[in-house]
């Protein structure tokens, strides 16, 4: 069974700090891992993905993969009240279906 | 806005009713994929499209039919649902072109209600 396990939250976080969300994945296979994220009512947005391990920087985010511990955290800094949102983390062995957690619900508070 | 576009927005529908959903991409992406999501949970994946041809059917009760009429299109047909079938329906594409790290992007979406 392939599965990806996150924390549901809340995680609640003030303005301004680092948030800090994780995901953690069954299958070694895995190659590529995803975050989305979703506000409510509405589908889910890609943030950023990452293959390799090491750090991904783009903006405010920062995907960090590691694949001896079979790890993927999403660093979001300076967040914001607009960051509040579930965020979806997803695996994919390739040429196989995306696998998705169960989506960590963020809540940045003014 | 999403390079991936549903329609419609939202679709009321009774029991007895034919209805169908709709999904177009032009991005030449070559897999075409079909969820299922309910409030609070992560999407569930119903049918995937690989190069117009359907890899896989995740036991879907027969009621849901999809249908690639070529690489943009992607619909929906729904006969006979029932109220637990009201969700948001996601269709996203992926480019699978074999390259590792290829995402989905996702359409905005169907909200569907039965009554």
């Amino acid at each position: 069974q392939k599965e990806v396990e996150q924390n549901s939250g809340p995680l609640s976080v003030p303005e301004g700090a680092i948030a800090s969300l994780n995901c953690t994945y069954s299958d070694r296979g895995s190659q590529s891992f995803f975050w989305y994220r979703q506000y409510s009512g509405k589908s889910p947005e890609l943030i950023m993905f990452i293959y390799s391990n090491g750090d991904k920087e783009d903006g405010r985010f920062t995907a960090q993969l590691n694949k001896a511990s079979q790890y993927v955290s999403l660093l979001i800094r300076d967040s914001q009240p607009s960051d509040s949102a579930t965020y979806l983390c997803a695996g994919r062995v390739y040429g196989q279906n995306f696998v998705f957690g169960p989506g960590t619900r963020l809540s940045v508070l003014p | 806005d999403t390079e991936v576009t549903q329609t419609p927005k939202h679709l009321v529908m009774g029991m007895t009713n034919k209805k169908s959903l709709k999904c177009e991409q032009h991005m030449g992406h070559r897999a075409m994929y079909w969820y299922k999501q309910k409030a609070k949970k992560p999407p569930e994946l119903m049918f995937v499209y690989s190069y117009e041809k359907l890899s896989i059917n995740e036991s879907v009760p027969s009621r849901f039919s999809p249908e690639c009429p070529n690489s943009s299109l992607l619909n929906l047909h729904l006969h006979a649902l029932q109220p637990e079938d009201s969700a948001l329906y996601l269709c996203a594409s992926s480019q699978d072109g074999g390259q590792v790290g290829q995402p989905q992007h996702f359409g905005d979406g169907t909200r569907l209600s039965i009554l």
